[in-house]
């Protein structure tokens, strides 16, 4: 297992079109989280899995923002109606059951450009 | 007022220098602290973490917490320039999320 993988590394869209995601955990890890960093600027949670579960959302989520994580693998991020205040880095993380905030591996990201 | 505060710097020093990074926080609830170093287009690496209060090394670094003062410091002895990279501090209250200070960019200049 090489890691959290994130797919596609860089997407540029145009303003109002809708754009998906996937992170793929390591397999062991049971937990998935979505955080959002623009630059200059700290990650920012938006939500988190445990198995297929989604746990919590963050107001950050707005409804344009769905995630999901169908039979607890892999998951998707899908933003809709894309605004330029999205552009941003999407990181994915995940982390096996019973470490706390600190057994997190995060992937490479997805880079979003909103244009 | 953000609930984690760190300088953003940008940091420069001479190799071989000792660098002192900080952050401060307000929600009392949090309980592991930890830091994360990033390269550029990269995603965060754990470097160090820390339950509650107290002091840990791990080779060159060391991250101290005092709870009481709601401030944790990552030190990094004998800095080399592989070392320049933004470091993150971070922190949970137990619970999955993490709150994420601004960062903090360094550079190690050789």
């Amino acid at each position: 297992d090489t890691g959290v993988s994130q797919d596609p590394r860089h997407k540029i869209t145009k303003r109002g079109q809708n754009v998906t995601f996937r992170c793929d955990p390591i397999s062991e890890h049971n937990r998935l989280y979505w955080y959002r960093q623009t630059l200059g600027q700290g990650p920012e949670f938006l939500t988190y899995f445990q198995n297929e579960a989604q746990l919590e959302k963050s107001r950050l989520l707005s409804d344009r923002f769905s995630a999901e994580r169908p039979k607890g693998s892999f998951s998707t991020l899908e933003i809709q109606r894309t605004e330029q205040g999205d552009s941003a880095m999407y990181l994915c993380a995940s982390s096996p059951p019973g470490t706390g905030g600190y057994g997190y591996t995060f992937g490479s990201g997805t880079r979003l450009t909103v244009v | 007022q953000k609930e984690v505060e760190q300088d953003p710097g940008p940091l420069s020093v001479p190799e071989g220098a000792i660098v002192s990074l900080n952050c401060t926080y307000s929600n009392s609830a949090f309980q592991y602290f930890m830091w994360y170093r990033q390269y550029s287009r990269k995603g965060p690496e754990l470097l160090m973490y820390t339950y509650s209060s107290g002091n840990k090394e791990d080779g060159r670094f060391t991250a101290q917490v005092d709870k009481s003062s709601k401030y944790i410091s990552l030190f990094i002895r004998d800095s080399q320039p592989s070392d320049s990279a933004t470091y993150l501090c971070a922190m949970s209250g137990g619970a999955q999320k993490l709150v994420f200070g601004q960062g903090t960019r360094l550079t190690i200049n050789p």
